[in-house]
């Protein structure tokens, strides 16, 4: 399968443990993006990367959160301190540079108790 | 108000009926339109793109884009069982060669069942 790939599937936590989420894109799709989809609502765009470089931010993403993309290839994102309003299906998209077709991944579902 | 407005229904259809399904947004440096397929527990999928205005048609779907009116549409004919799912509405603004993210906006997405 030479889809975008993200582990784990389910991740269910106590409130306060950190968590970090790994997406594996396309290989050769320069650019990476992160959304987070709550239940009923559209997926929110909250990161993307070109290649290794974090080039947007949104105001979604408090200081808890931080993404990374060593080298240009897989991406991870962390939560710390996670809260019980964390609990959301986490996306990850990528494309090629210029309007092309946003493949996305399956998605990590993370549930805070 | 939120950039892209859609109804989540959810809508109910008997098999074989035509289903319209639309979206307004505000922003109007939109210029990219999209129609996202996503069942329960997966990730989106996309169905059709338009860029600016116009239709566009594949096969059963036909997607419509009036941007004077910042209007967007999916029409499915002869609508099946397999199509029962969420479908999003996502826009995107200026592509990245001209400084753009290329990110998307979604609505909330409307639920649709087709019955059998």
């Amino acid at each position: 399968d030479t889809g975008v790939s993200q582990n784990p599937r389910h991740k269910i936590t106590k409130r306060g443990q950190n968590v970090t989420f790994r997406c594996d894109p396309i290989s050769e799709h320069n650019r990476l993006y992160w959304y987070r989809q709550t239940l009923g609502q559209g997926p929110e765009f909250l990161t993307y990367f070109q290649n290794e470089a974090q080039l947007e931010k949104s105001r979604l993403l408090s200081d808890r959160f931080s993404a990374e993309r060593p080298k240009g290839s897989f991406s991870t994102l962390e939560i710390q301190r996670t809260e019980q309003g964390d609990s959301a299906m986490y996306l990850c998209a990528s494309r090629l540079t210029g309007f092309t077709e946003a493949f996305f991944g399956q998605g990590t579902r993370l549930t805070v108790v | 108000q939120k950039e892209v407005e859609q109804d989540p229904g959810p809508l109910s259809v008997p098999e074989g009926a035509i289903v319209s399904l639309n979206c307004t947004y505000s922003n109007s440096a939109f210029q990219y339109f999209m129609w996202y397929r996503q069942y329960s527990r997966k990730g989106p999928e996309l169905l059709m793109y338009t860029y600016s205005s116009g239709n566009k048609e594949d096969g059963r779907f036909t997607a419509q884009v009036d941007k004077s009116s910042k209007y967007i549409s999916l029409f499915i004919r002869d609508s099946q069982p397999s199509d029962s799912a969420t479908y999003l509405c996502a826009m995107s603004d200026v592509l990245a060669s001209q400084g753009g993210s290329e990110k998307l906006v979604f609505g909330k997405g409307m639920k649709l069942t087709v019955n059998p």
